[in-house]
């Protein structure tokens, strides 16, 4: 069956540094790939998305791009600020959002000041 | 942006008891509604999908007849955990696809404790 697989946390930086989480799945066909993220006390949100290989997602200044010959889509920022301290969820829906989707397990993100 | 809730948003209940958790799309009609279940430090796992105006879909493993999900319109699901028991305890999450843009938007959870 369908498996997202990320990185374990809690991953912790300082303001400004690199950020980069990994994401490889594993499913039949071309699945569309996502990423959520939940702030502490909400709901999950969406990030970003990629519908296709080579796609590129992006927002907030976050990006990853859809790579099929990997499997891979890694969630990267070049600059993190501390309100981006919250967990990450790689996810993969083969109906493009319109079936149930897969999760990884969440990365916990933590910037320090 | 599209707002989903969830009511309640936590629930205490005695084993044997049944508890009714409510998910609303408040700003779209959603014909499809999603519901999860995550364990402490697990991911999210699919527990059934919710079609308005037709049966749900369970996934493999998720007990249909414990589970009742109801779609009676196009902005409210509901999910009723039956005769719970402390195995039962877990958030209890659900989405809604808005079907313009085919994305999923996620209420905040319910957290339900069965004593």
């Amino acid at each position: 069956g369908d498996s997202v697989t990320q990185m374990e946390g809690p991953v912790t930086l300082s303001e400004e540094a690199f950020l980069t989480i990994n994401c490889t799945y594993t499913a039949t066909g071309y699945p569309s790939l996502f990423w959520y993220v939940q702030y502490p006390g909400e709901g999950l949100q969406l990030l970003l998305k990629a519908t296709k290989a080579d796609d590129k997602g992006s927002n907030k200044g976050f990006e990853a791009t859809y790579r099929k010959e990997t499997t891979s889509f890694h969630l990267e920022k070049g600059s993190v600020q501390v309100s981006d301290s919250a967990v990450y969820f790689c996810a993969l829906s083969r109906g493009g959002g319109a079936d149930g989707l897969t999760f990884g397990k969440g990365t916990h993100l933590i910037i320090q000041p | 942006g599209a707002v989903v809730s969830q009511h309640p948003s936590r629930v205490i209940c005695k084993s044997g008891t049944s508890v009714k958790i409510e998910c609303r799309s408040l700003d779209f009609q959603a014909t499809t509604m999603f519901w999860y279940r995550q364990f402490p430090k697990q991911s999210l796992m699919l527990m059934a999908t919710s079609n308005e105006g037709s049966k749900a879909t369970y996934e493999q493993g998720v007990e249909k007849d414990k589970f009742l999900i109801n779609h009676a319109s196009l902005t409210l699901s509901t999910l009723t955990v039956t005769s719970a028991h402390p195995e039962d305890s877990s958030f209890y999450i659900c989405s809604a696809r808005r079907p313009q843009e085919d994305t999923q938007y996620f209420g905040p959870g319910t957290r339900l404790t069965v004593l």
